[in-house]
């Protein structure tokens, strides 16, 4: 079983709808939840972290998390085609150190 | 401010030769991360500095990959001897805090070994 589960995609969502990107994770002991924007051929780039279960809101991006049920999922609202990228799921232990583990992303096309 | 700097963008190798990676961290940032993404899988965890020593290296595949990070700044990665299995993205990352998650990222190294 993967560590960091995330539907590959692609998600194809019109412009101005809201996309809804899930991943799910194995380790209970998970603390720390991270969802990363990269562009192809980029770098990832943070946009979004949660810690506690319920909603996280900034900008257009929700973040919601349940722990019980190893869940996270991030919401974009009013897509726009600059939000077409890959975005990748991220999880965290609890040992201190920061290995932070990555599902292989979503790819998410927002169509005009 | 700079970002994290990676160099060469792009390698290409015959199996058996040996390939260096280069990676420059956000100044001031005491943890360097190497990652590596493989063709169609997940970014994978490969080590973690903290200044320059190793504070986690349980990703990195086996004794042909030697990272160094002499006097806390820049890093290296290399490969001797690469082997067919060793293409793909390196990518470095550092971070100033652990305890925020927000990894800085490089636009990582390709590596294509035929």
């Amino acid at each position: 079983q993967k560590e960091v589960e995330q539907n590959s995609g692609p998600l194809s969502v019109p412009e101005g709808a809201i996309a809804s990107l899930n991943c799910t994770y194995s380790d209970r002991g998970s603390q720390s939840f991270f969802w990363y924007r990269q562009y192809s051929g980029k770098s990832p780039e943070l946009i979004m972290s949660i810690y506690s279960n319920g909603d996280k809101e900034d900008g257009r991006f929700t973040a919601q998390l349940n722990k019980a049920s190893q869940y996270v999922s991030l919401l974009i609202r009013d897509s726009q085609p600059s939000d077409s990228a890959t975005y990748l799921c991220a999880v965290s232990d609890s040992g201190g150190y920061q290995k932070v583990t990555f599902g292989t992303g979503t790819k998410l096309q927002v169509i005009p | 401010e700079a970002g994290v700097t990676q160099f060469p963008s792009h390698s290409v190798i015959e199996k058996g030769q040996t390939v260096t990676l280069r990676c420059d961290p956000i100044s001031g940032h005491d943890n360097l991360y190497w990652y590596r993404r493989v063709m169609g899988k997940e970014i994978k965890f490969l080590l973690h500095f903290v200044k320059e020593s190793k504070q986690d290296e349980s990703g990195m595949p086996n004794n042909r990959f030697l990272a160094e990070r002499t006097g806390g700044t820049y890093s290296t990665l290399k490969v001797q001897p690469a082997e067919l299995e060793d293409s793909g993205v390196y990518f470095c990352a550092s971070a100033e805090r652990l305890n925020t998650g927000e990894l800085f990222f490089g636009e990582g190294s390709r590596l294509t070994v035929l």
